[in-house]
């Protein structure tokens, strides 16, 4: 089975503070992918990657940066965390070939509140 | 237009048969999908369907896709109060790596 795991389940933060949330997948996926989820919203993808050193900008990549060093590594960053940025962070993986190719398969996600 | 549109809430007894139903947006996407959410859980796929079928069946779930009027619908036979749970559409554009998901239905489940 696929796993991409999050570095925390539930995380409190307070404005201006720099924040990491990483995730970690086990299937050697090419493509990583960072969303975060609101309420009547959906998923909106803030940025994602294609491979190792690569990353692309989403629909809402504004007050994000992400690093991707290592193929099953992909982190996410709030320069300078906002209210606003309090929501839930879902991260995903897929491959691109093999069995489940083509499909995202997402950690359990990351609640995140910003004071 | 540009989203993927569901309904935001749906509510059946247990045993009844719940179908939810999305529109997307392209009708050259590839992929089609379904996802569920539990409560505090990420999205786990419950199944997926190429644009070239118009049905696909997996024990009590039932994928039926109507590419002219852009249309895709999951029946739950048998709907049971594990089933209560957030599901999510979602189609895959050709022309681009992006999934673009739909704001989810809420499934409500009466024991």
């Amino acid at each position: 089975d696929v796993k991409v795991t999050q570095s925390s389940r539930y995380l409190v933060k307070r404005t201006g503070e720099k924040v990491f949330l990483e995730c970690v997948q086990d299937m050697d996926h090419e493509n990583m992918f960072w969303y975060r989820q609101d309420p009547g919203l959906g998923l909106r993808l803030i940025y994602f990657s294609y491979d190792v050193k690569m990353k692309e900008k989403g629909d809402i990549p504004e007050g994000y940066s992400v690093s991707r060093e290592k193929k099953e590594r992909f982190s996410l960053i709030l320069e300078s965390a906002s209210t606003n940025q309090t929501s839930m962070y879902l991260c995903a993986s897929r491959g691109l070939a093999g069995v489940g190719a083509d499909t995202q398969y997402f950690g359990p996600g990351t609640r995140l509140t910003v004071l | 237009g540009e989203d993927v549109e569901q309904s935001l809430f749906l509510s059946v007894r247990e045993g009844d048969s719940s179908v939810i139903n999305c529109t997307y947006t392209d009708s050259s996407s590839t992929y089609l999908y379904w996802y569920k959410q539990e409560p505090g859980a990420g999205l786990q796929l419950l199944t997926y369907i190429f644009s070239n079928m118009d049905m696909k069946q997996d024990q009590r779930l039932t994928v039926l896709l109507n590419k002219k009027d852009k249309h895709l619908s999951l029946r739950i036979a048998d709907t049971q109060t594990g089933d209560s749970a957030i599901y999510f559409c979602a189609e895959r554009k050709t022309s681009y790596d992006k999934v673009i998901f739909g704001p989810g239905t809420s499934l409500s489940v009466i024991p």
